[in-house]
C-alpha cells in the first residue's frame, strides 16, 4: 500500500520570502511519479509540479522546485518569491507508474502574508 | 479554467436518498476519474472510467457506481446515502488512462448529507 504524509497542517510566509513544504511517502515500488497540487478556494486542483522517480534531477517550474530524496522517500516543495496568489491548500500526491490513481496526503494550508 | 465542468456545484440530501453527480470532461479526453475529498482530508480515489469501461476502483462500497457515456462525460451515483458521504466530489479528465497523463480537475460538487 502507498501512503503519503504531510506533517505540516498549516504554514505561513511573508510575501517575497521562501517557504518549504514537507512530504514523505511510503511505497515498495521502484518506479513512480510524485506531484504537488494546489487547491485554492475555488476548489479546483491545479498541478504545480511533477517528478518522475527514475530522474535524479529535481524538477523545477518557475518559482517552484522540489527536493526529491528517493532513499529517504522525501519530496519537499520550495516556493521562492512567495506571492499572495500562492495562498492555498497544497497536496502532495503519489502515483505508481503502472497505476492510474493518486494517493494524496492530508494537505498543508499555506498563507502568504502581505 | 480546465474545461472540466461538474454539476451541480452544491447539493443537500438526506440519509438514505440517492444522488447523481455529473462531469463533463475536457474536449478530446477519454478518461474520467472520480475522487472523494472529506473535510480536512486529501482526495481519495473512487474509480476511473476509460472509454466507457470501469478501469480501476478504490476502496469504496458497491453503492458508489459510475457511468461513462459515448461523449466521455461521466456520472457518479451514490445509493443509500450515509452521513459520512458528505464531502467534495472531484472529477478529473485526461487524454488517456495511465500515470503519464496529465489530469485536469473540475471544481467539484459539494455534497451534504443530513
Amino acid at each position: 500500500a502507498q501512503t503519503v504524509t504531510q506533517s505540516q497542517p498549516e504554514m505561513s510566509v511573508q510575501e517575497a520570502e521562501t517557504v518549504t513544504l514537507s512530504c514523505t511517502y511510503d511505497t515498495s515500488e521502484n518506479n513512480y511519479y510524485l506531484f504537488w497540487y494546489k487547491q485554492p478556494p475555488s476548489r479546483q486542483m491545479i498541478l504545480v509540479i511533477r517528478q518522475e522517480a527514475y530522474k535524479q534531477q529535481n524538477a523545477t517550474e518557475n518559482r517552484f522546485s522540489v527536493n526529491f530524496q528517493k532513499a529517504a522517500k522525501s519530496f519537499s516543495l520550495k516556493i521562492s518569491d512567495s506571492q499572495l496568489g500562492d495562498t492555498a491548500m497544497y497536496f502532495c500526491a503519489f502515483m505508481r507508474n503502472t497505476g492510474n490513481q493518486f494517493y494524496f496526503g492530508t494537505g498543508t494550508s499555506l498563507t502568504v502574508i502581505p | 479554467e480546465t474545461g472540466v465542468t461538474q454539476s451541480p456545484t452544491h447539493l443537500i440530501k438526506t440519509r438514505g436518498q440517492q444522488v447523481t453527480l455529473r462531469c463533463s470532461s475536457q474536449s478530446g479526453h477519454n478518461t474520467v476519474s472520480w475522487y472523494q475529498q472529506a473535510l480536512g482530508q486529501g482526495p481519495q480515489f473512487i474509480f476511473q472510467y476509460y472509454r466507457e469501461e470501469e478501469n480501476g476502483r478504490g476502496n469504496f462500497p458497491p453503492r458508489f457506481s459510475g457511468l461513462q457515456f459515448p461523449n466521455y462525460s461521466s456520472e457518479l451515483n451514490v445509493n443509500a446515502l450515509e452521513l459520512d458521504d458528505s464531502a467534495l466530489y472531484l472529477c478529473a479528465s485526461s487524454l488517456n488512462s495511465g500515470a503519464n497523463e496529465k489530469l485536469f480537475f473540475g471544481s467539484g460538487t459539494q455534497l451534504s448529507v443530513l
